[in-house]
């Protein structure tokens, strides 16, 4: 199984703020990664898939980058929508379609 | 973009087997394109990959995740336009708000792109 280490497991930040969140893989995905926002009680919702491609509807200053092992997921300026749970998930090989183990982004 | 919806009981005894089923609503299950599965998640903890069925080059094969240890099926009925979730032999720990969704394709990209809202299910006696 593929496993996927995300960095940090809990961010406190002010709106306004650039963050950034890391996802390792425990073997080379290329670019078939996945980030979701997840708020309490909701269902995920994907934000990037392809590492890097953002998806319809979802705001710009939400970006993704990296391939083979190392991701990282980046808000540029934090919006007071964007107080949330972050996972990745890697789509490479399966089963499993192994997930993160979350980042939750909390209001400093 | 289509809808997915989760029904199935809350409660599930020990020992006993969990049912779900996930309908689709506003596109056909049997498209070769998707991906159908099921994600769990247990009370304040991250999400987990159950399995799932169908997909582009293996129509209708299924892929189970293998710490679940073989206590999972998942199954669909195209008539229903419906794909189901059986778990045998549970236990508290698969207590969890359950999942359905549709793994989306994209330019040789993979991805979760539309989501049921989830169903909670209480494993107790």
């Amino acid at each position: 199984d593929i496993q996927l280490t995300q960095s940090p497991s809990f961010l406190s930040a002010s709106v306004g703020d650039r963050v950034t969140i890391t996802c390792r893989a425990s073997q080379g995905i290329s670019s078939y990664l996945a980030w979701y926002q997840q708020k309490p009680g909701k269902a995920p919702k994907v934000l990037i898939y392809a590492a890097s491609t953002l998806q319809s509807g979802v705001p710009s200053r939400f970006s993704g980058s990296g391939s083979g092992t190392e991701f990282t997921l980046t808000i540029s300026s934090l919006q007071p929508d964007d107080f949330a749970t972050y996972y990745c998930q890697q789509l490479n090989s399966y089963p499993p379609y192994s997930f993160g183990q979350g980042t939750k982004l909390e209001i400093k | 973009q289509p809808q997915l919806q989760e029904s199935g009981p809350g409660l599930v005894k020990p020992s006993e087997t969990l049912s779900l089923t996930c309908t689709v609503s506003g596109g056909s299950i049997s498209s070769n394109i998707y991906h159908w599965g099921w994600i769990r998640q247990p009370p304040g903890k991250g999400l987990e990959w159950i399995g799932g069925i169908g997909g582009l080059y293996y129509p209708w094969s299924t892929y189970y995740n293998p710490s679940l240890k073989g206590r999972v099926t998942i199954s669909v009925d195209t008539s229903k336009n419906q794909f189901s979730l059986k778990l045998y032999s549970v236990t508290a720990a698969d207590t969890a708000v359950y999942y359905c969704a549709r793994r989306g394709y994209n330019y040789g990209y993979f991805y979760m792109d539309v989501w049921g809202k989830g169903t909670t299910v209480t494993v107790s006696s």
